[in-house]
C-alpha cells in the first residue's frame, strides 16, 4: 500500500533555531496535511495544502507541496520550548477516502 | 465549533472484559474513522464511514473488533473480549468528502483519543 517517508524521526534542538522536516510518497497526493500532537493529546492541524507548488504560512509555521505532488515540506522557524511535541505529514488521493499518515517527527527543544 | 467528542477519554479494564469506545463527529461531516495509535506501528486506520455506511473495514485487527455508526452524529468502535495487547490510543476523526472528490477545505480532524489500557 501506499506509505509515507517522513524524516528525521527525531530531533532535538536549541530554542531558537530554525526545523525543517519533509515528507515524501511513492504516489501523488491532491492534498498534503500537517499535524501536530502533544502528549496526552490528538493531532492538531496545522497547515492543510491543496495545490503543488503551494506555500502556506500559520505563525511561525511554514509548509509546502511539493511541485512533484510526491513530497511536502514543514519549517519551524525560531522554535520554542512548546513546538515540542510529535509532527505528523499526511496525505490524501482524488478519488479515495484514505488519508495516509507519516510515521512522524519528533521534536524536542532544549531551552 | 465542538471539535470530534470521543468518551472516555481514558479506560483501564481487565482483559475479556467488553470495551465500548464513543465519538461524536463534526456536525456536517459525512466521513468518520478510527485509528489506533501505539508507539510500534504508528497511527493505523482501522475503519471508516461514509454516509453512515461502513466502507472500509479492512484495518479491523480481527473479529474481536467491531464498528458502528447508526446516525451520522454518532459512532461506536467495540472490543469484545478485550486483550492487553489492545491497549493503545483510539482516535476518532472526520471529515467531509464528495465521492473521494479534493475539495478546498477536504481535511480530516481528530479527538482527543481514548486511552486503553487491558490489564
Amino acid at each position: 500500500g501506499q506509505q509515507l517517508n517522513q524524516s528525521p524521526q527525531s530531533m532535538f534542538i536549541q530554542e531558537g533555531e530554525d526545523v525543517s522536516m519533509n515528507c515524501t510518497s511513492s504516489s501523488i497526493f491532491n492534498t498534503w496535511l500537517w499535524y501536530k500532537q502533544d502528549p496526552g493529546e490528538g493531532p492538531v492541524l496545522l497547515i492543510a495544502l491543496y495545490k503543488a507548488g503551494e506555500l502556506t504560512s500559520n505563525g511561525r509555521l511554514t509548509a509546502q507541496f511539493g511541485i512533484t505532488r510526491k513530497d511536502s515540506f514543514l519549517n519551524i522557524s525560531a522554535s520554542i520550548p512548546s513546538d515540542v511535541g510529535i509532527y505528523f505529514c499526511a496525505g490524501h488521493s482524488s478519488g479515495t477516502y484514505k488519508y495516509i499518515f507519516g510515521t512522524g517527527t519528533r521534536l524536542k527543544v532544549l531551552a | 465549533d465542538a471539535g470530534v467528542i470521543q468518551s472516555p477519554r481514558h479506560e483501564v479494564t481487565e482483559m475479556g472484559q467488553e470495551v465500548t469506545l464513543r465519538c461524536k463527529p463534526i456536525s456536517g461531516h459525512n466521513s468518520l474513522f478510527w485509528y489506533r495509535q501505539t508507539m510500534m506501528r504508528g497511527l493505523e486506520l482501522l475503519i471508516y464511514f461514509n454516509n453512515n455506511v461502513p466502507i472500509d473495514d479492512s484495518g479491523m485487527p480481527e473479529d474481536r473488533f467491531s464498528a458502528k455508526m447508526p446516525n451520522a452524529s454518532f459512532s461506536t468502535l467495540k472490543i469484545q473480549p478485550s486483550e492487553p495487547r489492545d491497549s493503545a490510543v483510539y482516535f476518532c476523526a472526520s471529515s467531509w468528502t464528495n465521492n473521494g472528490l479534493v475539495l478546498s477545505g477536504n481535511t480530516i480532524y481528530f479527538g482527543e483519543g481514548s486511552w486503553l489500557t487491558v490489564v
